[in-house]
């Protein structure tokens, strides 16, 4: 079965101090997996894209990676503003169109 | 800007007054669709549309209709709201399926 785990389920980091979340997913061939961040009661707001083991993409201060079991979403040196809930989400190959969601990490950042 | 937007942002209703929700872009995407997402939990994916083709989750309880009028805008109409389907509604799109998807505010509905 198709399957998605984020971890930790929440996860408080000083500020400045570097961490990374994690997703797992077991899927019967991967055609992309996506993160998303979204804010208190708001939509999720995409952030990357990854459709091979070994690729990396960038922005600020978030860093995504992809292996063929799991992906992390590295944030270095957060910030207060960085804090929200992360999701992962993973579609497979035979699906055009659904995705199979994590139920995602809560991320604060303290000041 | 291009974007997703959703109305109202906030709908109160009584158990069982029928209700709709709307979305709209300005992405000129292929493909929109309606999740529900209860506090603390992934998105629920109700249905979409491939351009006029309408698929609907196996899941989906006839409760919830969709119309999708032309390229630019989408229904997400609930029959008889019971109180469980008290909710936020995302509003999605994306180019073509498979594509990542780009959500709307979502519209937060209280059932009383």
């Amino acid at each position: 079965e198709d399957q998605v785990t984020q971890s930790p389920e929440a996860l408080r980091l000083q500020e400045g101090e570097s961490s990374s979340l994690n997703c797992s997913y077991t899927v019967s061939g991967l055609r992309g997996l996506f993160w998303y961040r979204q804010d208190p009661g708001k939509g999720p707001e995409f952030l990357f894209t990854l459709y091979s083991a070994g690729e990396e993409k960038e922005k600020e201060r978030l860093k995504a990676t992809l292996t063929k079991k799991e992906s992390f979403l590295h944030i270095t040196a957060p910030k207060p503003e960085d804090s929200a809930t992360y999701l992962c989400a993973v579609q497979a190959r035979e699906s055009n169109y659904q995705l199979i969601w994590g139920a995602g990490t809560k991320l604060i950042i303290k000041p | 800007d291009a974007m997703v937007i959703q109305n109202p942002r906030y709908q109160v209703t009584q158990f069982g007054k029928p209700v709709t929700l709307s979305c709209s872009q300005t992405l000129n995407h292929n493909v929109m669709y309606w999740y529900q997402q209860k506090s603390s939990q992934a998105p629920k994916l109700l249905f979409h549309y491939y351009d006029k083709d309408f698929n609907n989750e196996a899941d989906t309880p006839d409760n919830f209709q969709s119309r999708r009028p032309n390229t630019s805008f989408c229904f997400l109409d609930i029959r008889s709201p019971g109180l469980g389907d008290a909710a936020m509604y995302l509003c999605a799109t994306s180019r073509d399926p498979g594509d990542e998807q780009f959500f709307g505010p979502g519209t937060r509905l209280t059932v009383l």
